[in-house]
């Protein structure tokens, strides 16, 4: 079945630029998307179509997809970005997230 | 404004069944797939079932295949998880969440998303 692997944590300072990776075999192939999820909150959709913003996001926040990993980042990272990260995609009609990252701004 | 909202979760027993409903509204309901999602809490997104726009394609994760159901009302634009069988490891909560397409299957992402609603297996 088809994986999608992401780092458990990455840290950044605020003001910084936060970088979240997505692996999967061939990804760059299909599209993918991100998720954002904070404490106690159902996930929000903030990249879809490998780097389209949903209206409300704010720009801070792009994708991109090649080869085998998609990326989401967060530019000018704010104390409000802190969450967790899952990127998504679907494989044989069926939908596949990755494992989620914990973006920590300290 | 969408709004997807969730209910019948609760604490059940192995072996026991569950019905759990998710009441839509703000948009044409029957233009859309729809899905269910779990959660453990603490760990990461498990998607669970999706049914197509007039329910003719579904689809099940192999962890609940055979146990559970999805079905969608799109005269009352309800959409529903019949739960059989229901193990411990099946203990989480419980997303109602909106394809972006009509199709289940079809490439696509979830645009909206429920509070959830929490399902605990134990005896």
């Amino acid at each position: 079945s088809f994986e999608l692997t992401q780092p458990p944590s990455v840290s950044v300072s605020p003001g910084q630029t936060a970088t979240i990776t997505c692996s999967g075999d061939k990804l760059g192939d299909r599209n993918a998307c991100w998720y954002q999820q904070k404490p106690g909150q159902s996930p929000v959709l903030v990249i879809f179509q490998d780097n389209k913003r949903p209206s409300g996001i704010p720009e801070r926040f792009s994708g991109s997809n090649s080869g085998n990993t998609a990326t989401l980042t967060i530019n000018g990272t704010q104390a409000m970005d802190e969450a967790d990260y899952y990127c998504q995609t679907w494989d044989r009609s069926t939908v596949v997230f990755g494992g989620g990252t914990k973006l920590t701004v300290l | 404004e969408v709004q997807l909202v969730e209910s019948g979760g609760g604490l059940v027993q192995p072996g026991k069944s569950l019905r759990l409903s998710c009441a839509a509204s703000g948009f044409t309901f029957d233009d859309y797939g729809m899905y269910w999602v779990r959660q453990v809490p603490g760990k990461g997104l498990e998607w669970v079932s999706g049914i197509n726009w007039n329910s003719g394609t579904i689809g099940y994760a192999d962890s609940v295949k055979g146990r559970f159901t999805i079905s969608r009302d799109n005269a009352k634009n309800f959409l529903y998880l019949q739960m059989n069988s229901l193990r411990a490891e099946d203990t989480a909560l419980y997303y109602c969440a909106k394809w972006s397409g009509k199709w289940f299957g079809e490439p696509g992402r979830f645009d909206y998303w429920g509070q959830g609603t929490l399902v605990t297996v134990s005896s």
